[in-house]
Order: C-alpha cells, then sequence, then structure tokens
C-alpha cells in the first residue's frame, strides 16, 4: 500500500486555468503539508494541516487554497495559474507537527505541473 | 527561509568509494534529518539524529552533529550506483514543518 499518494503525477495546462492535485495519506498521521520544489530543486513550504486546522500560510498567494475534507486528504486547489507556477508539488504528512522538534515526514512522489 | 545549506552542491564518485555531504544551519534545533530523492521521485527519510546525538549509524549511513558549529556531516560508505540521488538536510520551521538545504546532487560511477 501506497502511503502518501498524489494524483496526478502529471499536470498540463494553460494558464488561467484552475487546477486542483489530490493528496491521500493512509498512516493515520495528524498533520499533512503542501510543498512546492521549484526547477533547482529548492524544496519550500506551502501550507500544513493540523486536525482539518490550517497551521502554516507561507507567503504563497492567495490563489492557492487547501481543502481538508478529512485527516488524510489534503486537496491543493490553484486558481488562474500562472506560468511561474510552474514547479513540482510535493505532499507529505507526519506525526506531529507542534514546535519543539519535526518528526519524520513521508512525502508523495510529486505532481509535475506545467503552466503553458 | 531556508536554514541548511548542503556542501558540495555536486558530487561524482566510482561505486566502492565513499561519499561525504555536509549540512549548516543557522538557528538552534532539536533534531535534524536526512533525506533523499531519486530523480523524478518524492523525499525518501533517511535518517533523524537528535540535538543530544553526535553521531548515528544506519546501514551504510553515517550521520554526525556538531551543534556548536551548527553543522552535519552524511557519510555514505562503499557506495553503489542506486546511491545516485539528491541528498538533503531539513532541520524543523517554526510550526512543525521542515526547512531543507539545497541539496547535494550525487553521481555514482559504475
Amino acid at each position: 500500500d501506497t502511503a502518501v499518494s498524489q494524483t496526478p503525477k502529471y499536470l498540463v495546462t494553460q494558464m488561467g486555468n484552475d487546477k486542483s492535485i489530490k493528496c491521500e495519506q493512509n498512516l493515520g498521521h495528524d498533520t499533512m503539508y503542501w510543498y512546492k520544489q521549484d526547477s533547482k530543486k529548492f524544496l519550500k513550504i506551502m501550507f500544513s494541516y493540523n486536525n482539518k486546522e490550517l497551521i502554516i500560510n507561507e507567503t504563497v498567494p492567495n490563489r492557492f487554497s487547501p481543502k481538508s475534507p478529512d485527516k488524510a486528504h489534503l486537496n491543493l486547489h490553484i486558481n488562474s495559474l500562472e506560468l511561474g507556477d510552474s514547479a513540482v508539488y510535493f505532499c507529505a504528512s507526519s506525526r506531529a507537527g507542534s514546535t519543539g522538534g519535526v518528526d519524520t515526514q513521508y512525502f508523495g512522489p510529486g505532481t509535475r505541473l506545467t503552466v503553458l | 527561509s531556508q536554514q541548511g545549506e548542503e556542501d558540495p552542491q555536486a558530487l561524482s564518485i566510482q561505486e566502492g568509494e565513499n561519499a561525504t555531504m555536509n549540512c549548516s544551519y543557522k538557528t538552534s534545533i532539536n533534531n535534524l534529518q536526512w533525506y533523499r530523492q531519486n530523480s523524478g521521485r518524492g523525499l525518501v527519510h533517511l535518517i533523524l539524529i537528535r540535538s543530544n546525538e553526535r553521531e548515528k549509524h544506519s546501514g551504510r549511513l553515517r550521520v554526525t552533529l556538531d551543534t556548536s558549529k551548527k553543522s552535519s556531516s552524511l557519510l555514505i560508505t562503499a557506495s553503489r550506483a542506486a546511491d545516485t540521488a539528491s541528498y538533503f538536510c531539513a532541520t524543523a520551521g517554526s510550526q512543525g514543518n521542515l526547512i531543507f538545504g539545497k541539496g547535494t546532487k550525487l553521481s555514482v560511477k559504475p
């Protein structure tokens, strides 16, 4: 069984479109995350959810919105896609997301988004 | 904000050689983690070392931590072609996320 899964794996779309990426974890973890990896392989946190509450919202445009229907899912919605949104987006989960140390995170396979 | 910085950015070695990657970070930590990313794949956790530990082993991996210098190193012994990947160190952000360095791209030639 895949621990953290994402769909789709590849997403090619036109500028201005709205798209969603889905993420599911079957590890029973409390916290889920979205990271963005740019063309230089730099990974940056975008959002995390702990028990359906948003606990991080880095300086990402409000065109990006995370939605968590339940503890096992954290979807990423992107409105009005721009060229600069092209990147690989990774979902991850962990047991704990509180201060005082970070537990091991388990990553999905990534979604490569290409905006034309 | 970026916390860790790996060094070197790229490393090319022959199979059987040892590979050493270094990581420096800026703020105090509770633990430091190393992850591997194969090309086109997600990140895989390798090892976690706590701030009160100086060295930790896992199979062919050896991680050291020097909190006074705010640095860590990852040693892969007897490298294999399958070790070819990017390696990232990560420390905790202020609210439970991980902050990654830019990674070291390791190439192991058969």
